[in-house]
């Protein structure tokens, strides 16, 4: 069993419609989670982090975390061509070295 | 303000080298993390440093590579006698500390010959 979990996609979801992506963690120990953005070609770009049970909200972008289920979830509002890219789910796990540890990513496709 | 650094973008060299991977962290960062990504899949951690200690080399693949940061700002990581499987991108991020966000670099495409 892997330590991080995503579906590898693609999600192909069209133009203002809600995208959820799913992100299944192995160790309970986990304490600290992030979602990354990455475009074709470039580098990982943080949009969410979350520490606590509940949903987090910051503009389109909400991340909800259940630990006692062990899976964090994004969701994507009003999703926008400019979307696409593969999403990255990462823990961090402090007894681990505070190191992250990243999935494989899901690939998001927005279709106008 | 500027981002991570790293440099070269790309580097290209023959079996048996050795490369050195530079990194220069967001101006103020206390904790700097390496990590190796293969296409089509996510970062792999390698090691990271709080101020100039390295606290973890536990995701370094052999002897052969090694990271440091003497002053606690850039750091190298060095590859010694490269071989084709160590071809990859290598990404540098930086953190406020640990357990904080990381913010990555462009990354250095490395392509052993």
């Amino acid at each position: 069993q892997k330590e991080v979990e995503q579906n590898s996609g693609p999600l192909s979801v069209p133009e203002g419609a809600i995208a959820s992506l799913n992100c299944t963690y192995s160790d309970r120990g986990s304490q600290s989670f992030f979602w990354y953005r990455q475009y074709s070609g470039k580098s990982p770009e943080l949009i969410m982090s979350i520490y606590s049970n509940g949903d987090k909200e910051d503009g389109r972008f909400t991340a909800q975390l259940n630990k006692a289920s062990q899976y964090v979830s994004l969701l994507i509002r009003d999703s926008q061509p400019s979307d696409s890219a593969t999403y990255l789910c990462a823990v961090n796990r402090k007894a681990a070295g505070n190191k992250l540890t990243f999935g494989g990513g899901t690939r998001v496709l927005v279709k106008p | 303000g500027a981002g991570v650094s790293q440099s070269p973008r790309y580097k290209v060299t023959k079996r048996g080298q050795d490369v050195a991977l530079r990194c220069d962290p967001i101006s103020g960062h206390v904790s700097l993390y390496w990590y190796r990504q293969a296409l089509g899949q996510g970062p792999e951690f390698l090691t990271y440093f709080n101020y100039e200690a390295q606290q973890d080399k536990s995701g370094l693949p052999n002897d052969r590579f090694s990271a440091e940061r003497p002053e606690g700002s850039i750091s190298t990581l060095t590859i010694q006698r490269t071989e084709q499987r160590d071809s990859a991108m290598y990404r540098c991020a930086s953190s406020l500390g640990t357990d904080q966000p990381q913010h990555f670099g462009d990354g250095t495409r490395l392509s052993i010959l």
